[in-house]
């Protein structure tokens, strides 16, 4: 298994610029979600889903969008990047059974 | 809603001394419990979790914890650290049977060779 992955793990945006964050876990779990790490605020949920074609927003919803086709997969969406959003982000994924999550590698990203 | 403190931010400590990190929570119903740790460059790692039963809980690499309802408190303890548990330390939170997890704003520890 290789467990949640997420690329890029490095992006610079130019404010204004679109970009998908990708996230994809092999481990057949329902639950997906979205935090972004700033320093000094520990992890705030963005989006989480509950299964394919279920999403709700979190803490901190605005300026991303999600969609949720397939189990696997669970990209994140920047429509018009902002100095604001630049952070680590990082997916997560669980199951209902368990209420445990694990998390994938982050990435980084810069809006200038 | 649900919140989480964690009261100290950074934390220095010579290898072989003793731990405490203190974690309260806020929420009026039944919640499962986690600490997370983060090394450096690395993504969050689960130490130990607390869902029901014995409210001291093992995790990995050593680390304990205790859950004490009365307080609203799960402090991560570790009797003797070393250099290689340098990292950040989050507490969470989230209510049974609901996955949203609740983070507080963790806590840098440096352990000194």
């Amino acid at each position: 298994n290789a467990g949640v992955t997420q690329t890029p793990k490095f992006q610079v945006l130019k404010t204004g610029q679109s970009m998908t964050l990708q996230c994809a876990q092999d481990m057949n779990h329902e639950y997906m979600s979205w935090y972004r790490q700033d320093p000094g605020m520990g992890l705030r949920l963005i989006h989480y889903s509950v299964g394919a074609g279920i999403t709700d927003q979190g803490e901190v919803p605005n300026g991303y969008n999600v969609s949720r086709s397939t189990t696997e997969d669970f990209p994140l969406r920047l429509l018009s990047a902002a100095p604001s959003q630049t952070s680590v982000y990082f997916c997560a994924s669980g199951t209902v059974s368990t209420d445990t999550q694990y998390f994938g590698p982050g990435t980084r990203l810069t809006v200038l | 809603a649900q919140s989480v403190s964690q009261h100290n931010h950074h934390v220095i400590l010579s290898e072989a001394a003793s731990l405490e990190l203190g974690c309260n929570y806020s929420y009026g119903g039944t919640v499962n419990l986690f600490w997370y740790v983060q090394y450096p460059g690395q993504h969050l790692q689960l130490l130990l979790k607390y869902f029901s039963g014995d409210p001291l809980v093992k995790g990995i690499k050593g680390f304990e914890a205790e859950f004490i309802k009365s307080k609203f408190s799960f402090n991560l303890r570790k009797p003797s650290v070393q250099w290689s548990d340098t990292a950040e330390y989050f507490c969470a939170v989230n209510a049974h049977g609901f996955q949203k997890l609740v983070f507080g704003t963790g806590t840098r520890l440096l352990v000194s060779p």
